[in-house]
């Protein structure tokens, strides 16, 4: 039983570039989310999804596009990479969507743009 | 202590003290709380939760104390290791439809000297 698993760990993007963050968890979990963490700050919500083919946005979604295609996936696209974008990325999920579920997080993806 | 919104604080204990941190929240509709540890490099791990209808709940070596008169949640860990420095973060979701979306705290740096 892995948890949350992110990958990559590290990448560096220039400008414009498009690229996807991946996010697997093997729990069985209905609700996935995104967030973005930079320094100094606590973690906002950049998208968010309460099962396979339903997703919402979070406090900070532009820039950003997500899927849910099955239970354990909940990949995250940046379109066209701005430096405004560089910061640390934690997929998390919890056993469902009702209030009152503690979320799990992946270790992060830290991305750097150029 | 953190306060949802400001910046972040630290706190520097000895080893074998009793630590408090502090987080005060500002959504008087926010009906779960979570604490959650984050060390370097890696993602947030929960420690503890709260539902608005308890006072305080205990668990190994921590506890958690809500306040809701003046919307202001507590961590306290007791006999604190150096294995507990790390950085904390309070979150609260406003419930309603907000399903799993957490809002969270910028965190507090905790550092135990041996």
């Amino acid at each position: 039983n892995a948890g949350v698993t992110q990958t990559p760990k590290f990448q560096v993007l220039k400008t414009g570039q498009s690229m996807t963050l991946q996010c697997a968890q093997d729990m069985n979990h209905e609700y996935m989310s995104w967030y973005r963490q930079d320094p100094g700050m606590g973690l906002r919500l950049i998208h968010y999804s309460v099962g396979a083919g339903i997703t919402d946005q979070g406090e900070v979604p532009n820039g950003y596009n997500v899927s849910r295609s099955t239970t354990e996936d909940f990949p995250l696209r940046l379109l066209s990479a701005a430096p405004s974008q560089t910061s640390v990325y934690f997929c998390a999920s919890s056993y469902s969507a009702n209030q009152g579920q503690p979320q799990h997080f992946g270790d992060g993806t830290r991305l750097s743009i150029l | 202590g953190e306060s949802v919104g400001l910046h972040l604080p630290t706190l520097s204990v000895q080893e074998g003290d009793n630590s408090i941190i502090n987080c005060a929240y500002s959504n008087s509709a926010s009906d779960y709380f979570i604490w959650y540890k984050q060390e370097s490099g890696k993602g947030p791990q929960f420690i503890i939760d709260i539902r608005s209808n308890m006072d305080k709940r205990q668990g190994q070596r921590v506890t958690v104390l809500l306040n809701k008169t003046v919307k202001h949640l507590s961590l306290q860990i007791a006999a604190t290791q150096p294995g507990d420095s790390a950085v904390y973060f309070c979150a609260e979701n406003a419930g309603g439809t907000s399903y799993g979306k957490l809002t969270f705290g910028q965190g507090t740096i905790l550092t135990v000297h041996p």
